[in-house]
C-alpha cells in the first residue's frame, strides 16, 4: 500500500507555543489530504481538507487561524497548531487520497500532541 | 452532513466466539463504507470495505454487510483470536477517496 510519513509522532510542549505536524507522501502525489484530530477513547473527527495550491477547507467547529494548514506540494502537507493549549493535547493523524478520488485512504503514522 | 453510529461501543467475548458490530448513516449518497482496526497510539488500518453495489464481502474471518435501503452495515468477525482485541470503527463516505465520517467506536476484547 501507499506510504504515508507523519512527523514528529509525538510532542510535548508548553501552552501558549506553536507545533507543526508534517504529513508525507513518499510514493505517490497527493492533491488531496485530510487531517484528523482524536481525544483519548473518542473517535476521528476530520479537521479539515488540505488541497495542494489552495487554500484549506476547514469542518465546522475548528477554527482556521489556530489550525493553519499548508499544502504546498503534492506531497506535503503540515497543520500547525498555533498558541496551543491543554485542550489541544489530541492525537493528530492525516489521511492521503493516491490518486483519483475513488481510491481508498491512507494514514499517516499519527502525532500525539501534549500541551502542559 | 452525514452522521454514523456505532454500536455497542465495548463488546467482551470468548475466544472462538463470534463478534458483530453495527452501524448506521444518514447520508443516502454515502456509498463506501470501510472498517478500521486501530491498536493504542497507532494509526487506523484497513480491515475491510464494501461498496453500495455490493451487499455482502467477506475475507476470511471476516464479513461485512450493507442493507442500503435501511442505512445500515455490520462488520462479523468469526474466529475471535486474542489478537483481534482492538478498536475498530466503522466510517461512510461518497467515495473512497473522499473525506470520512467515522463511527464512535467499539473496544472488542477477546478473552483467551
Amino acid at each position: 500500500g501507499a506510504v504515508v510519513s507523519q512527523h514528529p509522532s509525538w510532542v510535548i510542549c508548553k501552552s501558549g507555543t506553536s507545533v507543526k505536524i508534517e504529513c508525507r507522501s513518499l510514493d505517490f502525489q497527493a492533491t488531496t489530504m485530510f487531517w484528523y484530530r482524536q481525544f483519548p477513547k473518542q473517535s476521528l473527527m476530520l479537521m479539515a481538507t488540505s488541497n495542494e495550491g489552495s487554500k484549506a477547507t476547514y469542518e465546522q467547529g475548528v477554527e482556521k487561524d489556530k489550525f493553519l494548514i499548508n499544502h504546498a506540494s503534492l506531497t506535503l502537507s503540515t497543520l500547525t497548531v498555533t498558541s496551543a493549549h491543554p485542550e489541544d493535547s489530541s492525537f493528530y493523524i492525516c489521511s492521503v487520497v493516491p490518486g483519483s478520488s475513488n481510491e481508498k485512504l491512507f494514514f499517516g503514522s499519527g502525532t500525539q500532541l501534549s500541551v502542559l | 452532513g452525514e452522521n454514523v453510529e456505532q454500536h455497542p461501543s465495548t463488546l467482551s467475548v470468548q475466544e472462538g466466539d463470534s463478534a458483530v458490530i453495527k452501524c448506521t448513516y444518514s447520508d443516502s449518497a454515502s456509498n463506501y463504507f470501510p472498517w478500521y482496526k486501530q491498536e493504542l497510539g497507532k494509526r487506523p488500518q484497513l480491515i475491510i470495505d464494501i461498496r453500495s453495489n455490493v451487499g455482502e464481502k467477506k475475507d476470511q474471518r471476516i464479513a461485512v454487510t450493507l442493507n442500503k435501503t435501511a442505512k445500515h452495515f455490520s462488520l462479523h468477525i468469526t474466529e475471535t483470536q486474542p489478537e483481534d482485541s482492538a478498536v475498530y470503527f466503522c466510517a461512510a463516505s461518497r467515495a473512497a477517496g473522499n473525506k470520512l465520517t467515522f463511527g464512535g467506536g467499539t473496544r472488542v476484547l477477546v478473552k483467551p
